[in-house]
């Protein structure tokens, strides 16, 4: 069975600080990783996939993760934190059918000025 | 309209009322997804649809009731709800390709229910 765990459910950061958001998986065959982003009253954005084609994985927003086999991670980080990063972000991993996605119980970032 | 569209945005219903959620998606795609999003919870898939058949219940009580009467909208029939089923409710399109796996799923808004 696949999970996915999300270390850390709240996060703060400085703005202009390193982001680094967590995300460990359970996968008995080659995953694929998903990173989503949900502001306040909205529905999820994909930020990035990891779909096996390079393990470091560029997205939207200056966000980026690096698929770690050995590890079982695929952790987002974003060099510069900027106030309208502020939301709660989710890890998912699909490898069954029908493109299900099992979901990170999520990581709520605070940026402070 | 773009993406996925949900309606209503916001929904406040007593216990013995019957409402209805809609999703819509403008993608092109074939597969639709609702899914329940409670405070302290993760998100929980509920119902998958594949080119309008249902493949998945994931156990879901049966005062939900989906509808897909075609692959771009997806309907959710609510009744004799209970106050514990207020949550964020999510509704989501992809492309299922043969052979696999791989492919995003794009979400719509939601439907914020509050159940008195």
């Amino acid at each position: 069975a696949q999970s996915v765990t999300q270390l850390g459910s709240h996060v703060s950061v400085s703005e202009g600080a390193l982001v680094l958001l967590r995300c460990n998986y359970s996968s008995s065959v080659p995953p694929y990783l998903f990173w989503y982003v949900q502001y306040p009253n909205q529905g999820l954005q994909l930020l990035l996939k990891y779909t096996s084609a390079a393990t470091l994985v560029k997205g939207i927003n200056g966000f980026e993760a690096e698929f770690k086999k050995s590890e079982t991670s695929f952790h987002l980080t974003k060099p510069s934190a900027h106030m309208s990063d502020a939301a709660e972000y989710f890890c998912a991993v699909s490898t069954g059918g029908y493109n299900k996605l099992i979901f990170g119980a999520g990581t709520r970032l605070a940026v402070h000025p | 309209e773009t993406g996925v569209t949900q309606t209503p945005r916001h929904l406040v219903m007593g216990m013995t009322n019957k409402k209805s959620l809609k999703c819509e998606q403008h993608l092109g795609h074939n597969a639709m997804y609702w899914y329940k999003q409670s405070a302290k919870k993760p998100l929980e898939l509920m119902f998958v649809y594949n080119f309008k058949e249902q493949t998945e219940n994931n156990s879901v009580p049966s005062r939900f009731s989906p509808e897909c009467p075609n692959s771009s909208h997806l309907f959710l029939h609510l009744h004799t709800l209970q106050p514990e089923d207020s949550a964020l409710y999510l509704c989501a399109s992809s492309s299922i390709i043969a052979g696999g796996p791989g492919n995003e799923q794009f979400f719509g808004p939601g439907t914020r229910l509050t159940v008195l």
